[in-house]
């Protein structure tokens, strides 16, 4: 099973929106609402921030939503603020009743 | 508040067997529903080694399957992961985690580091 497909980079300023895509397949994205996003700081473990596609976990702010289309997924952030750079990988639930990650996609806030 | 905590060997030799436990706190880890391991090489992204239920049914990484065992010890509260065969591309950070029915981890140990070298 290869990866999901994220950007490398993304950017923006404070107050903006950016939206991270994950490109997968139709035996993982495509084939089940089982989409996460994760939010990982330098030195620190993975925080989930979305799961089963767009909900998110209490505590986490509202400016964080997800979607789905097709076989791709997307993270949006928006009111950007400072806080928020960080990397941030997606996975997928799999039809080999597996999970499977995004390469991870770095934010910075300039 | 669910806590997961890894400990193990911090310097494994190449060829020989990587053995990580998992202890969780304040849940019990019979009510599963799974139980995770995930790992990240230096600099790179999240690789899943698999997931264990209470029970002690596994699912694991196709690209790992050969090499891995995962187990679960009620007793004990905690789980473990066996890794055979090591090379230096098997160093990485170690993350446990507690994965849902839905596929996600919701609650994560801090990682901890094991280098493979001699």
């Amino acid at each position: 099973q290869s990866a999901l497909t994220q950007p490398a980079s993304v950017s923006g300023s404070p107050g903006q929106s950016i939206t991270i895509s994950c490109t997968g397949t139709s035996s993982d994205i495509g084939a089940y609402n089982s989409v996460s996003w994760y939010q990982q700081h330098p030195g620190k473990a993975p925080k989930l921030m979305i799961y089963d596609v767009a909900n998110r976990p209490s505590g986490v702010s509202n400016r964080f939503s997800g979607s789905k289309s097709g076989n791709t997924a997307s993270l949006t952030i928006s009111g950007l603020q400072a806080e928020d750079e960080a990397d941030y990988f997606c996975s997928s639930y799999t039809n080999m009743n597996t999970a499977i990650f995004g390469g991870g996609t770095r934010l910075t806030v300039l | 508040q669910v806590q997961l905590q890894e400990s193990g060997p911090g310097l494994v030799k190449p060829s020989e067997t990587l053995s990580l436990t998992c202890a969780v706190s304040g849940y019990s880890i019979s009510s599963g529903p799974y139980w995770g391991w995930i790992r990240q090489s230096p600099g790179k992204g999240l690789e899943w080694i698999g997931s264990v239920s209470p029970s002690g049914t596994a699912d694991y990484n196709p690209s790992l399957k050969s090499r891995v065992t995962m187990s679960v010890d009620t007793s004990k509260n905690h789980f473990s992961l066996t890794l055979n065969s090591v090379t230096a591309a098997d160093t990485a950070v170690y993350y446990c985690a507690r994965r849902t029915s839905g596929s996600y981890s919701d609650y994560w140990g801090q990682g901890i580091l094991v280098t493979v070298s001699s």
